[in-house]
């Protein structure tokens, strides 16, 4: 089946320091891959949709500036979180999905610690 | 998109069937009903979706009303496993390209 591989899995970092997450299709490829941010105990929030070979579409009240999403190819984009602060501590998600399937593939997820 | 109600929680005994309910009364005509899963502390895991018809598939059924105001997901024979957070999500054309907004979901506990 289809499979999403998302890197690193859990990364710690200090405040204002950047921090690059990728996500990757490995066996298809995808012109559109989705960005989740999920604080603890609550729901997956959509934050933005990457777009291969143009901008990222940002939902209302992401920061494009703070979180850059780069989509340079058809298996792998990527978000930097940009000067990060304790507050942008929680788990990122990505997702795509083959054509025409219907369904999505998640990534493993990654643990964002800002200290 | 059209929004979902789904149980807080549930609890199933293990080997046993787990029926888990979902309203969503405004879906509108094109929109599919879509299934996702989410075990502790990893990504979401896409189970089963469909728009009219009922669906199957080796991990679940999909139940979808004549109104398709409600559905049910069913997992036959519940395992320790199958323990997560399970979400209906209505919306998409049933291409790749759609959006998913997600609810709270129901936390399924399967127990021994």
């Amino acid at each position: 089946g289809a499979v999403v591989s998302q890197h690193p899995s859990r990364v710690i970092c200090k405040s204002g320091t950047s921090v690059k997450i990728e996500c990757r299709s490995l066996d298809f490829q995808a012109t559109t891959m989705f960005w989740y941010r999920q604080f603890p105990k609550q729901s997956l929030m959509l934050m933005a949709t990457s777009n291969e070979g143009s901008k990222a579409t940002y939902e209302q009240g992401v920061e494009k500036d703070k979180f850059l999403i780069n989509h340079a190819s058809l298996t792998l984009s990527t978000l930097t979180v940009t000067s990060a602060h304790p507050e942008d501590s929680s788990f990122y998600i990505c997702s795509a999905a083959p054509t025409g399937t219907g369904g999505y593939t998640f990534g493993s997820g990654t643990r964002l610690t800002v200290v | 998109d059209a929004k979902t109600t789904q149980p807080t929680s549930m609890d199933c005994a293990e080997g046993r069937a787990a029926n888990l309910p979902c309203n969503h009364s405004t879906i509108s005509g094109n929109e599919y009903v879509y299934w996702y899963r989410q075990i502790h502390s990893q990504g979401p895991q896409y189970i089963i979706h469909g728009l009219k018809n009922n669906e199957t598939n080796e991990m679940a059924s999909l139940i979808i009303t004549e109104d398709r105001k409600s559905s049910t997901l069913i997992l036959p024979h519940a395992t320790l496993r199958d323990t997560a957070v399970y979400y209906c999500i209505v919306g998409g054309s049933g291409g790749s390209n759609y959006k998913l907004t997600f609810g709270k979901g129901t936390l399924l506990t399967v127990n021994p």
